[in-house]
C-alpha cells in the first residue's frame, strides 16, 4: 500500500511569490492534516481537513490556507513568502477524525530566498 | 498552557543502555500522548502512544511510564541500537481538538557500536 505521497519534494521559491503543496493521504484515509517543521524543531500544526472541511487551525497567518477535494488529496497554500516560511512542511492523514495515530509523508522542503 | 516540554536535547548512548526521553505537559485536557521517530529526510513514524488510564505501556523495546498527577510521560529504548540512532518527539492531544498534535523539541539520540 502506497503510504502518504507529498509533491514536490524539495521547492526554491522568492520572497513575495506563491507556493502549493500536494498531499495524498493513503486510501481509505479521510483525514489530512498538514504541519510546519522548522530545521531543529517539532512539527507545529497548521490545518486539519477531515471530509472536506476544515476542522483545525493552528496559529499561522492568514497567508496559509489549504482545502481538501473530493478523493481526500489536499492543497496547501501560502501566499506572500517570507524568508521565515522555509521549513519542512509535513502531510498527515488517518482515517477518521478522532485521532488513533497518524500516518506523515515525508515531506515539502521549501526554501525561500 | 499548550506547550509540551522535551528533554533532553541530545542522548549519546552505548548499545545496549536504555536511553530515556521525557516530556512534561500543562494541559489536562491532553489525553493522548504519542512518541513519534524521525530520520532525515523522513517524515515522523508513530512509535507507541498511551492514553492516561494506564502508567505504562509496552511495544516490543520501546516503553512509555505515564504520571498523571505529575503530567509528566516518558519514553525507555531498551537494548537500544544503533540503527535507533533518530530524532524523537514527544507529542499530546486534546481529545476534543483530536486534528492537533502539540509537539515537544525533540531529542536527537546517538546510540555507539
Amino acid at each position: 500500500d502506497a503510504g502518504v505521497t507529498q509533491s514536490p519534494t524539495h521547492l526554491i521559491k522568492t520572497r513575495g511569490q506563491q507556493v502549493t503543496l500536494r498531499c495524498s493521504p493513503i486510501s481509505g484515509h479521510k483525514s489530512v492534516s498538514w504541519y510546519q517543521q522548522v530545521l531543529g524543531q517539532g512539527p507545529q500544526f497548521i490545518f486539519q481537513y477531515y471530509e472536506k472541511e476544515e476542522r483545525g487551525r493552528g496559529n499561522f497567518p492568514d497567508r496559509f490556507s489549504a482545502r481538501q477535494f473530493p478523493n481526500y488529496s489536499s492543497e496547501l497554500n501560502v501566499n506572500a513568502l517570507l524568508l521565515g516560511d522555509s521549513a519542512l512542511y509535513l502531510c498527515a492523514s488517518s482515517s477518521g477524525r478522532i485521532n488513533y495515530g497518524y500516518t506523515f509523508g515525508s515531506g515539502t522542503r521549501l526554501t525561500v530566498v | 498552557q499548550q506547550q509540551v516540554k522535551q528533554s533532553p536535547q541530545s542522548l549519546i548512548v552505548q548499545k545496549g543502555g536504555i536511553p530515556i526521553i521525557n516530556c512534561a505537559y500543562e494541559n489536562t485536557a491532553f489525553d493522548y500522548f504519542p512518541w513519534y521517530q524521525q530520520f532525515p529526510g523522513k517524515g515522523p513514524a508513530l512509535l507507541i502512544a498511551i492514553r492516561p488510564d494506564v502508567s505504562e505501556k509496552k511495544e516490543g523495546r520501546f516503553t512509555i511510564s505515564f504520571n498523571k498527577s505529575a503530567k509528566q510521560f516518558s519514553l525507555h529504548i531498551m537494548d537500544s541500537q544503533p540503527g535507533d540512532s533518530a530524532t524523537y518527539f514527544c507529542a499530546a492531544s486534546p481529545a476534543r481538538d483530536t486534528g492537533k498534535l502539540i509537539f515537544g523539541q525533540g531529542t536527537t539520540l546517538q546510540v555507539k557500536p
